[in-house]
């Protein structure tokens, strides 16, 4: 049972455009939500982070929404640069759970 | 601040043997978790550890273990190693101080081979 969807496999953006990624999720003891961005054979980097208090989380080009009744949130990015290709994903924890539940990751590719 | 680190980043085995994995996580942090990569199964969990307790635990066969030691560093143990086990297995480490918003940090993984 897959608890954190990612449906795109992929996306192509050009440069200077918004990118958004999206993501679903089922279990609703979830409270706090991470995105994360990984280059092949690196750990993922941690991008930003939206507790379920907020419906709202922005850093720099980056900003997090989150609609709980829909169980979704999105990851926008803009403008998009080259540098932002990667694989993104999204991740979930809730209450006492410690563990975090992943997406299947998205690949984003920004065309110069 | 040092990221967390994870030693030998590359290892390659064969069926049968068994192998161990070494996590230094990002000073003052006092949680590390386990996860192991696939192309088929992307990210999932293995286990998770704090002040040296195992406080959550994902859904691997017992030949998966780990432990913390004192100063928060951590291992993990695979034994009897079969080919599926081949994977990057990626320590990550937090504050452990609650599951609210506590933010994990990944290391650069290890990447297993098993022949």
């Amino acid at each position: 049972d897959q608890q954190v969807k990612q449906n795109s496999p992929s996306l192509s953006v050009q440069e200077g455009r918004i990118s958004i990624l999206n993501c679903d999720y089922t279990n609703s003891m979830f409270d706090y939500f991470l995105w994360y961005k990984k280059y092949p054979a690196e750990g993922p980097t941690f991008l930003i982070s939206i507790s379920s208090i907020k419906d709202k989380n922005e850093d720099g080009r980056f900003t997090v929404f989150l609609n709980k009744s829909a169980k979704h949130l999105s990851l926008h990015i803009v403008p998009s640069q080259p540098g932002d290709s990667a694989v993104y994903f999204c991740a979930a924890h809730g209450g006492s759970n410690y563990k975090l539940t992943f997406g299947k990751g998205t690949l984003l590719t920004v065309n110069p | 601040k040092a990221g967390v680190t994870q030693t030998p980043r590359y290892l390659i085995k064969t069926r049968g043997q068994q192998v161990t994995l070494s996590c230094s996580p990002i000073s003052g942090h006092r949680s590390v978790s386990w996860y192991q990569q696939t192309p088929g199964q992307g990210l999932q969990f293995l286990f998770e550890y704090f002040s040296e307790t195992q406080r959550n635990k994902g859904n691997f066969p017992g030949r998966f273990s780990g432990r913390q030691f004192s100063n928060s560093r951590s291992e993990m143990n695979v034994s009897t190693l079969e080919l599926g086990d081949s994977a990057l297995y990626l320590c990550a480490s937090s504050s452990g101080g609650g599951g609210g918003t506590d933010t994990q940090y990944f290391g650069p993984g290890t990447r297993l081979t098993v022949l």
